[in-house]
């Protein structure tokens, strides 16, 4: 079965940092998204991405925070300057469609995530 | 805004119980539930899902019903096996257009022991 692959599983960066989170979504998928779960807390939403710009964004996306899809495969999510509560597991989804309501509903699959840790 | 509340963890069954995992939701309008599994070790899974009131979804033994009435749409499962060990999930998605992010509740870690 296809599924979401993450890359790295473990990152450690100094305070300060840029640091570039790698995501495959499946192949056929047309929607993408981050979220991050700081230990102990919710699994929160970031950002969604379709057609090459962003569709949605939370609070939590700040201007430190941007994606790109750089080439056919890949989704990234950069953090500019990283912060010690930028610490978290962080999670890529893709989905074939992000429509919701009453229409046909695609589910979001999650990669097994990347564990961020700012030092 | 919408939200999604469930009961705190963790819970520790002996295997055969029964299990109930309560999830209650604010939203607007009409949102999509959804429960995921997480496995040690592993990312989110989809376990189940309701997209209107009165859905059922079901999978592996697990059931939920999307209750309107009570907001509700609490997990539960027959006989539960040790393998079923794993932190639970409850998530909501707000019905309106342009909408794609999925809300969770805090997660309830769930061990079952022989």
């Amino acid at each position: 079965e296809p599924e979401v692959t993450q890359t790295p599983s473990h990152q450690v960066t100094q305070m300060g940092q840029e640091v570039i989170l790698r995501c495959v979504p499946i192949s056929n998928h047309l929607y993408f998204y981050w979220y991050r779960q700081i230990l102990g807390q919710k699994v929160e939403f970031l950002v969604s991405f379709y057609n090459n710009e962003i569709s949605e964004k939370s609070e939590i996306f700040d201007d430190q925070f941007s994606v790109e899809r750089p080439d056919g495969s890949n989704f990234t999510l950069k953090i500019r300057s990283t912060k010690l509560e930028d610490s978290a597991m962080y999670f890529c989804a893709s989905s074939e469609s992000g429509q919701g309501g009453r229409g046909v509903f695609q589910p979001q699959h999650f990669g097994d995530g990347t564990r961020l840790s700012i030092l | 805004g919408n939200s999604v509340t469930q009961m705190e963890g963790p819970v520790t069954l002996s295997e055969e119980a029964f299990l109930t995992i309560n999830c209650t939701y604010t939203a607007t309008g009409y949102p999509s539930l959804f429960w995921y599994v997480q496995y040690p070790g592993e990312g989110l899974q989809l376990l189940l899902k309701a997209t209107k009131a009165d859905d059922k979804g079901s999978n592996k033994g697990f059931e939920a019903t999307y209750r309107k009435e009570t907001t509700s749409f609490h997990l539960e499962k027959g006989s539960v096996q040790v393998s079923d060990s794993a932190v639970y999930f409850c998530a909501l998605r707000f019905s309106g257009a342009g909408s794609y992010q999925l809300t969770f509740g805090k997660g309830t870690k769930l061990s079952v022991i022989p």
